[in-house]
C-alpha cells in the first residue's frame, strides 16, 4: 500500500540539541499529523496541520505543512531526555477521513543527558 | 479513568487458543478503531466502528473478529492465529460528525501479542 518516506529512521543526540525530521509523499495530502509514541504506550497527537504552508508550534515543537502539500517537517528545539520516543508522521488524502491515514515508519529519537 | 484503556497489556497465546482483547474509551467518542503495529511496517488500520456499526474492514483475515457492543467498548476476538500475527494491537477512538472522521485519533497503550 501507499507509504510515506520518513527520515531519518533514527537519531541519537545530546540533550540541548535541536532535532529535525521530515516526511515526504508522492501524493498530495490535505492534512498532516505528527504523533509521538513513548516506550510502552500508544501514539499521542503532537501537532495537526490543515493548510499548505501552515507553520504550527506546540511548546518546543514546530511543524510545517509543505507548500507542495507533499511534505512536512517537525522540529524539536533544545531537546530534553523526555523527548525520547518514536515520532510518526501521518497524512490524510481526503480531508475529514482519518480512516484513510497513511503512516510513516517513524523516527526513533534517543537523547543523551 | 480517562482516555483509552486496553487490556491485557501483554498476551501470549498458542496457535490453537482463543483469546480476546478489550478496549474501553472514556472520552465520549462515537468511533473506535483497531490498528496493528509491527516492526518496520507502518501502522495498519484493521477495523473501524461508528456507533457500533462497522464502517471499515481492511481485508483482515477472519481469524480476527471484532465486536463493538456500544460506542465505549471494543473487542478483538482471536482464534487460530499465526506467529506472524504477533504485534502490538492498538485501539483508538475519535469523534465522528456526520460522515466526517476528521477529529484526532486517541490511542490506548496497546496489547503486546505473541503467538507461539
Amino acid at each position: 500500500g501507499q507509504q510515506l518516506n520518513q527520515s531519518p529512521q533514527s537519531m541519537f543526540i545530546q540533550e540541548g540539541e535541536d532535532v529535525s525530521m521530515n516526511c515526504t509523499s508522492s501524493s498530495i495530502f490535505n492534512t498532516w499529523l505528527w504523533y509521538k509514541q513513548d516506550p510502552g504506550e500508544g501514539p499521542v497527537l503532537l501537532i495537526a496541520l490543515y493548510k499548505a504552508g501552515e507553520l504550527t508550534s506546540n511548546g518546543r515543537l514546530t511543524a510545517q505543512f509543505g507548500i507542495t502539500r507533499k511534505d512536512s517537517f517537525l522540529n524539536i528545539s533544545a531537546s530534553i531526555p523526555s523527548d525520547v520516543g518514536i515520532y510518526f508522521c501521518a497524512g490524510q488524502l481526503n480531508a475529514g477521513n482519518n480512516r484513510k491515514l497513511i503512516w510513516g515508519l517513524g523516527t526513533s529519537l534517543a537523547v543523551n543527558p | 479513568e480517562t482516555g483509552v484503556t486496553q487490556t491485557p497489556r501483554h498476551l501470549v497465546m498458542g496457535m490453537t487458543n482463543k483469546k480476546s482483547l478489550k478496549c474501553e474509551q472514556h472520552l465520549g467518542h462515537n468511533a473506535m478503531y483497531w490498528y496493528k503495529q509491527s516492526a518496520k511496517k507502518p501502522l495498519e488500520l484493521m477495523f473501524v466502528y461508528n456507533f457500533k456499526e462497522q464502517t471499515e474492514n481492511n481485508s483482515v483475515p477472519s481469524r480476527f473478529s471484532p465486536e463493538c457492543p456500544n460506542s465505549s467498548h471494543l473487542f478483538l476476538h482471536l482464534h487460530t492465529l499465526q506467529p506472524e500475527d504477533s504485534a502490538l494491537y492498538l485501539c483508538a477512538s475519535s469523534q465522528v460528525q456526520g460522515s466526517s472522521y476528521n477529529s484526532p485519533l486517541h490511542f490506548g497503550n496497546g496489547t503486546r501479542l505473541t503467538v507461539t
